[in-house]
Formats: structure tokens, C-alpha cells, sequence
């Protein structure tokens, strides 16, 4: 069964650094996300992606990050200059379609900022 | 936006037993709702999810129910295994429009206790 992709599995970087965090979704999606998951906490919604841009965006995705599907298979999240704050579990999601089809997560990017 | 409370945060089972866990959601215009189970340091996966035209869904030893007009939703495990020890999220989407992005609720840790 097709899978999401993330890489890498763990990154530490000091504050201040810029970090991309990389996703392939599954081939034949059309919709992408991004959620994080600070240690302990539920899982939160940061930006989807549709049609080469973005289609919402929460609060917590602000200036410092920024979403890029380069090349029709990677799915990329950047932030700019991280924060210590910025250290948590962040996870790429896809859907075929919309309405009530299945989103299907990768297995996370574990970023910790020093 | 959307808002998804979950209830409990913790719960301890004797191997056998059945589990409940409570979910209730703010936005009216939410139709699809599915569970997801976490193991640790894993990703998310969809174990069983539910649309607002069913009231009630059930596969093998877990079951959904769903009271659109109470706004809440919950989860069945019967016969519970250690196996099933994990973090249960529940989640809501409007599956109009063009997003399909998923709020969740801050998660049940659930342990099955041989």
C-alpha cells in the first residue's frame, strides 16, 4: 500500500537555523498538509496546499515558515530562522481527493531546537 | 473554527474490557469524522471513521457512534488487548469547500492492562 514519506525521521538544528522538512506524498493525491505535535499535545494543523498553493494557513504559520512542492513529488515545509518553540513532531498528510476520502499521515519529522 | 473536545485524557482497562472515549465538536458544518490511533514516537493512523448521515459504524471490536444533533461522537473498543494501548485522537471536518483539513482533540492515552 502507498505510503507518505518524510525525511528526515530526526533533525536537530540551534535557534535561528533554517530547516526544510521534506514529504512525498502519495502519488495520485492532490491535497497536502502540514501539522505539528508538540511532545504531549494533540496534533494541529498548520497550512494545506492545493493546486500549487497554499488554501489555509493557521495561526501558528506565520513568516518564518513556507510551503513548496518543487517539483510535482516533494512536499516541503521551511522555517526561516527556528525558535526554540519551534521543537516538536511534524507531520505531512495527504488526500486524494477532498470530501470524505482518508488523510493519510507520514511518520513524522522529530525537529528539536537547541 | 472548529473546536474538538475529547474526553478522557487517560484511561486504564483490565484486558477484556470495553473502552469508551468522548469526543464533541463545535462546528455544526462538520461531516466527517474519524479516529485515529498514535503509538509511540509513530504516526497517526485511521482506525475507523464515521459521516454525518450514519449514525453508527462498526468494524470488529470497534465502533463509532455519532449524535449530530449533541454534537458528539465516541469510540467503543470491546474486548479489549494489550495491543490496543496506545493515543487515540478523534477529529473533525467540514468536507465542503476546498480545505478538508482535520482539527483534533487533544488525544486519550488508553491502557490495556493484562
Amino acid at each position: 500500500e502507498p505510503e507518505v514519506t518524510q525525511t528526515p525521521s530526526h533533525q536537530v538544528t540551534q535557534m535561528g537555523q533554517e530547516v526544510i522538512l521534506r514529504c512525498v506524498p502519495i502519488s495520485n493525491h492532490l491535497y497536502f498538509y502540514w501539522y505539528r505535535q508538540i511532545l504531549g499535545q494533540k496534533v494541529e494543523f498548520l497550512v494545506s496546499f492545493y493546486n500549487n498553493e497554499i488554501s489555509e494557513k493557521s495561526e501558528i504559520f506565520d513568516d518564518q515558515f513556507s510551503v513548496e512542492r518543487p517539483d510535482g513529488s516533494n512536499f516541503t515545509l521551511k522555517i526561516r530562522s527556528t525558535k526554540l518553540e519551534d521543537s516538536a513532531m511534524y507531520f505531512c498528510a495527504s488526500i486524494r481527493r477532498g470530501g470524505v476520502e482518508t488523510q493519510y499521515f507520514g511518520p513524522g519529522t522529530r525537529l528539536l531546537v537547541l | 473554527g472548529e473546536n474538538v473536545e475529547q474526553h478522557p485524557s487517560t484511561l486504564s482497562v483490565q484486558e477484556g474490557d470495553s473502552a469508551v472515549i468522548k469526543c464533541t465538536y463545535s462546528d455544526s458544518a462538520s461531516n466527517y469524522f474519524p479516529w485515529y490511533k498514535q503509538e509511540l514516537g509513530k504516526r497517526p493512523q485511521l482506525i475507523i471513521d464515521i459521516r454525518s448521515n450514519v449514525g453508527e459504524k462498526k468494524d470488529q471490536r470497534i465502533a463509532v457512534t455519532l449524535n449530530k444533533t449533541a454534537k458528539h461522537f465516541s469510540l467503543h473498543i470491546t474486548e479489549t488487548q494489550p495491543e490496543d494501548s496506545a493515543v487515540y485522537f478523534c477529529a473533525a471536518r467540514y468536507s465542503g469547500g476546498s480545505n478538508y483539513k482535520l482539527t483534533f482533540g487533544k488525544g486519550t492515552l488508553l491502557t490495556v492492562n493484562p
